[in-house]
């Protein structure tokens, strides 16, 4: 299984901030058709998660552009460019590379 | 708009059995892969089942053997069998939308699942 580690586990920001999530995975996720099945959630307190980013950098519709992410092979991020109040919640990372679906830890995104 | 609405949750006992339900609308069921979810409390993300359009099943080596996913196009409807269940099963279960087995893009309000005596 492909095991997805994230980093930090809790990230305090100050409001306007820059914040960055790390995503790793245990194995390449570059699908045999050549495409990168990287995605993160966030989950803001007592809702369901809710899909931001796909494929390592394609934005959800109705998702800030504040929000973005990059990376590949291994090595995945995700970035918020100035935290809102908004943001609070955790972020996970999933890949859909490989059988079985697999989710990093996640990662608490607070205001200081 | 689309709506995914899990219902079936309940308390459920050590070794005993329980079927969830996910009704789908605003979309074209049959034409999307689904999945299951679940979460313990204040847990992360545990991907427990999925099913193709053509009813092909996948699951993780955690559940292989206990759940069953299982799918009814007609009545736009999702389900997941739970036998042998464990105290580890406690979680609240979502249903998701998938695209194919790449990503989960739409997510339903869960329902909560607790197996104690």
């Amino acid at each position: 299984d492909a095991v997805m580690t994230q980093s930090p586990v809790s990230l305090p920001v100050t409001l306007g901030q820059p914040a960055s999530i790390s995503c790793r995975s245990s194995q390449s996720l570059v699908h045999s058709n050549g495409n990168t099945y990287l995605n993160w959630f966030q989950q803001r307190p007592g809702q369901s998660p809710r899909r931001l980013i796909y494929e390592i950098s394609k934005r959800d519709s109705g998702v800030p552009d504040r929000f973005s992410g990059s990376g590949s092979g291994t090595d995945f991020t995700l970035k918020i460019s100035r935290v809102e109040a908004e943001d609070v919640g955790v972020y996970y990372c999933m890949q859909g590379s490989h059988w079985p679906l697999t989710f990093g830890g996640g990662t608490k995104v607070e205001i200081k | 708009e689309v709506q995914l609405v899990e219902s079936g949750g309940t308390l459920a006992q050590p070794g005993g059995s329980l079927r969830l339900s996910c009704a789908a609308s605003g979309f074209t069921f049959s034409a999307y892969d689904m999945h299951w979810v679940r979460q313990a409390t204040g847990k992360g993300l545990e991907w427990v089942s999925g099913i193709g359009t053509a009813g092909d099943t996948y699951y993780p080596g955690s559940v292989k053997g206990r759940f069953t996913i299982s799918r009814e196009n007609a009545k736009n409807s999702l389900y997941l069998q739970m036998n042998s269940l464990k105290a580890e099963d406690t979680a609240v279960y979502y249903c998701a939308r998938g695209v194919g087995a790449t990503s989960l893009d739409q997510w339903g309000q869960g329902t909560l699942v607790t197996v104690s005596s």
